[in-house]
C-alpha cells in the first residue's frame, strides 16, 4: 500500500522569504502523480501543482515549484516570495496512474504560517 | 462556472438519524468522489464514481451509501449517523480517474 508522510507538522516563514515543505512516499508503482494542494483558512482544497512520475524535470507553478528525486521518493514544494496569502495547510499526495480509480493518498498536511 | 458546490455547509445530527449529502459540478466532469478529513489527517476516500452508472467503495466506506444521479451530480448518504462520522466531507471531480481533481468547499457534519 501506498503512504505519504510528511515530517513537518508546522512550518513559519517571513513574508517574502522561500521556504521548502517535505514530503516522502512509499510506493512499488513505477508510474504515478504527485501533487500538492492548499487548504487556506476557508477550508477549500486548492491544487497547488502536479508532477506525473515519468517526468524528470521538476513542475512549476509561479511561485510553486517541486523538487521531485523519484529514486529517493522524495517531493518537496518550495514557495518563494512567500506572501501572506500562503498562510494555509499544505498537502502532499500521491496517485497510481493506472488502476487508482482516482484514489489520492494524501499526508497529514504541514501548517504553514507566513509572518508579515 | 461555479465549479464543485456542496450543500449543506454545515450540519448538526443526533444519533441515527439520516441525511444526505448534495454535490454537483459544472466543468462536465466524468469522476466523482467523497472525501473525509478528520482533525490531524489528510482526506480519506469514501467513495467514488469513475463514471456515470458505476460508484464504488474508496478506504473508508462503512456507514455511507452513495448514488451518482447523473453526469453532474453525486450525493452521499448516512443512513443512521454515528459520532465516529463528526467529520469535514468533500466532494471532488475530475475529468478521468488519473486527472487531478478539484474539489468543493465541504460540509461540516456534527453528530452528536
Amino acid at each position: 500500500a501506498q503512504t505519504v508522510t510528511q515530517s513537518q507538522p508546522e512550518m513559519s516563514v517571513q513574508e517574502a522569504e522561500t521556504v521548502t515543505l517535505s514530503c516522502t512516499y512509499d510506493t512499488s508503482e513505477n508510474n504515478y502523480y504527485l501533487f500538492w494542494y492548499k487548504q487556506p483558512p476557508s477550508r477549500q482544497m486548492i491544487l497547488v501543482i502536479r508532477q506525473e512520475a515519468y517526468k524528470q524535470q521538476n513542475a512549476t507553478e509561479n511561485r510553486f515549484s517541486v523538487n521531485f528525486q523519484k529514486a529517493a521518493k522524495s517531493f518537496s514544494l518550495k514557495i518563494s516570495d512567500s506572501q501572506l496569502g500562503d498562510t494555509a495547510m499544505y498537502f502532499c499526495a500521491f496517485m497510481k496512474q493506472v488502476g487508482s480509480q482516482g484514489n489520492l493518498i494524501f499526508g497529514k498536511g504541514t501548517k504553514l504560517s507566513v509572518k508579515p | 462556472n461555479a465549479g464543485v458546490t456542496q450543500t449543506p455547509k454545515f450540519q448538526v445530527l443526533k444519533t441515527g438519524q439520516s441525511m444526505t449529502l448534495q454535490c454537483a459540478q459544472d466543468m462536465n466532469h466524468n469522476s466523482m468522489y467523497w472525501y473525509r478529513q478528520d482533525p490531524g489527517m489528510g482526506l480519506r476516500l469514501i467513495y467514488y464514481s469513475a463514471s456515470e452508472g458505476t460508484t464504488d467503495k474508496g478506504e473508508v466506506p462503512n456507514g455511507y451509501n452513495v448514488s451518482r444521479l447523473n453526469k453532474r451530480e453525486f450525493s452521499l448518504r448516512l443512513e443512521s449517523a454515528a459520532p465516529s462520522q463528526t467529520s469535514v466531507y468533500f466532494c471532488a471531480s475530475s475529468v478521468g480517474p488519473s486527472y487531478e481533481q478539484y474539489f468543493g468547499p465541504g460540509t461540516r457534519l456534527t453528530v452528536t
